[in-house]
């Protein structure tokens, strides 16, 4: 079974330009997460889908951030414009979702974007 | 306040040494759930272990072992006869209200040959 799916691996771009990344999850998981990982610190999460919806994006800075699972499916985030201190991996995770006995949330390799 | 605590920045033992990783977690919900994670340098989380509220077993997997005691709130982390590929962050992690999953900064083990 194929784990969750991140694209892509490393991303270079300049202070004010657009950048997304792309994430698709382990089939049949309802539960989608984007976290951002500082380096030497712990994930801290960004938004939390169920299905489609967004659930939980209190932590998701809207002023340049955005995020989408259009279908339930995979999803994408968005950041624009992009500014210094947004250089961080990208983690997307999936999980079966409430109510699933196996709570566990399985993570893609991550995005490493560096803005310069 | 829902909250991960890992007190230990880093770790180094030499090979075949025992260690224990802590992790201390705070929450007002009666059901949760406990996880470990593993970080090589590779960068991607591996998931080792969960356990809920409500099991307070504990569990050996190889030379793995977990201590959950809810009286004083700790998931502890055991590896026995520790190896140079044990090197990586570890981290803690917590799920409650559903599925709000935070994460504690995790604790760099270093295994010296």
């Amino acid at each position: 079974e194929a784990g969750v799916v991140q694209s892509p691996r490393y991303k270079i771009i300049e202070k004010k330009q657009p950048v997304a990344f792309w994430c698709n999850p382990i089939s049949g998981h309802n539960t989608l997460y984007w976290y951002r990982q500082n380096l030497g610190q712990g994930p801290e999460l960004l938004i939390r889908y169920e299905n489609e919806e967004a659930v939980d994006d209190s932590q998701l800075p809207k002023d340049r951030f955005s995020a989408e699972r259009l279908k339930g499916v995979d999803s994408t985030l968005k950041i624009q414009p992009a500014e210094l201190g947004d250089s961080a991996v990208y983690l997307c995770a999936s999980s079966l979702g409430t109510g699933a006995t196996n709570t566990e949330a399985f993570f893609g390799q991550g995005t490493r974007l560096t803005v310069v | 306040a829902q909250k991960v605590t890992q007190a230990q920045t880093e770790i180094s033992v030499v090979e075949k040494e025992d260690v224990t990783l802590d992790c201390v977690y705070e929450t007002r919900d009666t059901t949760y759930y406990l996880f470990w994670y593993k970080q090589p340098p590779s960068g991607e989380l591996v998931f080792l272990i969960r356990r809920n509220s409500f099991d307070e077993q504990n569990e050996i997997s190889g030379r793995y072992s977990w201590n959950f005691q809810k009286s004083t709130s700790s998931f502890n982390f055991t590896i026995t006869a520790s190896q140079v590929v044990d090197s990586a962050v570890y981290f803690c992690a917590l799920r409650y209200n559903t599925d709000k999953l935070i994460f504690g900064t995790g604790t760099r083990l270093q295994v010296f040959p």
